[in-house]
Order: C-alpha cells, then structure tokens, then sequence
C-alpha cells in the first residue's frame, strides 16, 4: 500500500548546526509534498512544500529538496535554533487525501 | 483571523458515552478534515469533507460520524465511546488539493 516513512524517529543536533530529516515515500503519483512542524501539546504547522515538477524549493533557513527517482524527501534546517526543538513529520498528497509519516523528533542541544 | 478553532481542548468521557467535537474555520476553506493521532504513530485521517453538505470516510471512520452544514464547520460526533478511541483529535482545512493544510491545535479525549 502507499505509504510515507522516515529514516530516522529521533536527530539530535547542535545549536548552529544544520539539521537533515528524510523521508520515503512510495506513491510514484503522488504530486505534492509538505512538511510539517509539531510542537509539544500543539497542532501541526506547515513550514514547507514541493510541488512534484520541482526537486528544491528553499524559504527561510528551510530547504526541501525532492528526488522522484528514488521517492525521497528531505528537509534541511539551516543553523538550527533551540526553537527548532519539535516533531517533523513529511506528507505526500495526491487528490484530496494526505498521508503522514510517523514523525521525526528533532532535539537541539545548546 | 482565527484560522481553525477547536472546541473543547480536553474532555473525558466514560465508555458508552456520546460526545460532539466542534471545529470551526473563517478562512472560507472548501476542504475539511478530521484526524486523530496516537503516540507513536502518524496522523490517521477519520473522515473528511470537500464542500459543504457533503463528507467521506477516511483510514479509520469506525465509531465516528461526521456533519457539514455550514461551510465553515465541521462537527465529529462519537456515538458511544470506546477506550480505543482515547486520543488527540485534530481538525485541520485547506483551499485546494495542492495547498497545505490549516491545523487546529486539538482536542485531548480520554475515555475510561
């Protein structure tokens, strides 16, 4: 079945370093991506997608880059903050339904 | 703008009991959804909606029902609670099929 996955459930990082989570996917017709960010007791927060004919988009101290030929995702946290410290999870989207990942937990040591 | 507001924040109820969990978005967002997450596991889409009047179901729609008779609203009602539906229950909304979602930020329910 479709499904979306991540490699790692915990990352541990220094303050100032830069972060990389992945994700797998397996849906080849899946034409959206995003990631989300969830805080402790909060809901999810978009932080950033990708469309499927696009295989990197940056915002601010975000980078999502997208292989199709392997189905990953990644997303790259530049510099990352104590306040970067949540759970990360990917979605793919294909027609009106989302499927998550279980979520990375990101841990930022000061 | 509020974005998506959830009513209530915690609830418990005991097993057999009825509840109705309230969400309410004032970003004119065609499509609505409700997911529950568990620990350790993703979010799992129980049902949702593409425009008013009209809803479907989703990975995990057992023990559920769902309502939109407004645009902006979209109501999941438990008919008899079970322990297995002890969870954190989002709504979340968006404009379109390519377009991110709109979290609330939850509603706690536990059943004993």
């Amino acid at each position: 079945g479709e499904s979306v996955g991540l490699h790692l459930p915990t990352l541990s990082v220094q303050e100032g370093d830069n972060s990389i989570i992945n994700c797998a996917y397996s849906n080849s017709a899946s034409d959206y991506f995003i990631w989300y960010k969830q805080e402790s007791g909060k809901g999810p927060q978009f932080i950033i997608d990708i469309r499927s004919n696009m295989d990197k988009r940056q915002g601010q101290r975000v980078t999502v880059l997208l292989n199709k030929t392997v189905k990953h995702l990644s997303l790259q946290i530049a510099a990352t903050q104590p306040g970067d410290s949540a759970v990360y999870f990917c979605a793919e989207t294909g027609g009106f339904k989302t499927i998550f990942g279980a979520g990375t937990r990101l841990f930022v040591k000061a | 703008n509020a974005g998506v507001t959830q009513t209530p924040k915690f609830r418990v109820l005991k097993t057999g009991q009825s509840m109705t969990l309230l969400c309410a978005q004032d970003m004119n967002h065609e499509y609505m959804y409700w997911y529950r997450q568990d620990p350790g596991m993703g979010l799992r889409l129980i049902h949702y909606s593409v425009g008013e009047g009209t809803t479907a179901k989703g990975e995990v729609p057992d023990g559920y029902n769902v309502s939109r008779l407004k645009k902006q609203n979209f109501l999941l009602g438990l008919e008899s609670a079970a322990p297995s539906q002890t969870s954190v229950y989002f709504c979340a909304s968006k404009t379109g099929t390519l377009y991110g979602y709109t979290f609330g930020s939850g509603t706690r329910l536990t059943v004993v």
